[in-house]
């Protein structure tokens, strides 16, 4: 069956660290990943989107990979702050028009 | 500054009662989309609209959810009847083409007694 994991533990980090978030999937072939990020109370927020032939892509402090071998991404936080704190989901192509499945979603602390 | 807006935020109601949740999404935005966020199985897909027309509605329990889109800057999902284990937090988001990212709105969060 299809599944897609990340780590449901919280991430604890020290700021100004680099935190690195995983997300894994099986019986999926998604032409690209996406990134959101989602505070308490509130919808998630786009981050990035890496298709599936894009190894890296970058934005400000985040970077994100693409493995389609070891069918994973890595999203990184580098040079992380307290404002950073937040749950990072994973977003799939399920194969329909912009149709993606989520993640559950691994939240990260940044202690000052 | 575009967003995608809900009403209401947050409805409580009792078992069995009729529940619409009202979606305006960003305006020029093609696709819709509702989801359902609970703990448990996190962020699902329960259905979504290209210009306005139905594509995918296979995650919704079909016997008591409809989802409709009346015009252009309305969408709505209805629950009837109601039960406790509808109880979860229902986002509608938007997005606009080519574009795959997705726009959210902040949610109703919705309490089944």
């Amino acid at each position: 069956s299809q599944k897609i994991e990340q780590n449901s533990e919280a991430l604890n980090i020290q700021e100004g660290k680099t935190a690195t978030l995983t997300c894994n999937y099986t019986n999926y072939s998604p032409a690209y990943l996406q990134w959101y990020r989602q505070d308490p109370g509130r919808g998630p927020v786009f981050l990035l989107l890496i298709r599936e032939n894009e190894k890296e892509k970058r934005k400000e402090r985040l970077k994100v990979t693409f493995d389609t071998t070891l069918k994973q991404s890595l999203f990184h936080v580098t040079a992380s702050q307290p404002a950073d704190s937040a749950t990072y989901l994973c977003a799939l192509d399920s194969g329909g028009y912009q149709k993606v499945t989520f993640g559950t979603g691994t939240k990260l602390q940044v202690i000052p | 500054d575009a967003r995608v807006t809900q009403t209401p935020r947050h409805k409580v109601t009792e078992m069995g009662q009729e529940v619409t949740m009202r979606c305006q999404p960003i305006l020029g935005h093609n696709t819709v989309f509702w989801y359902r966020q609970t703990m448990m199985q996190g962020l699902e897909l329960l259905a979504y609209f290209r210009n306005r027309a139905p594509l995918d509605d296979s995650g919704m329990p079909k016997d008591r959810f409809s989802a409709e889109m009346p015009d252009a800057t309305l969408a709505t999902l209805k629950i009837q009847p109601s039960e406790p284990r509808d109880s979860a937090v229902y986002f509608c988001a938007s997005g606009p083409l080519p574009s795959d990212e997705q726009f959210f709105g902040p949610g109703t969060r919705l309490t089944v007694l």
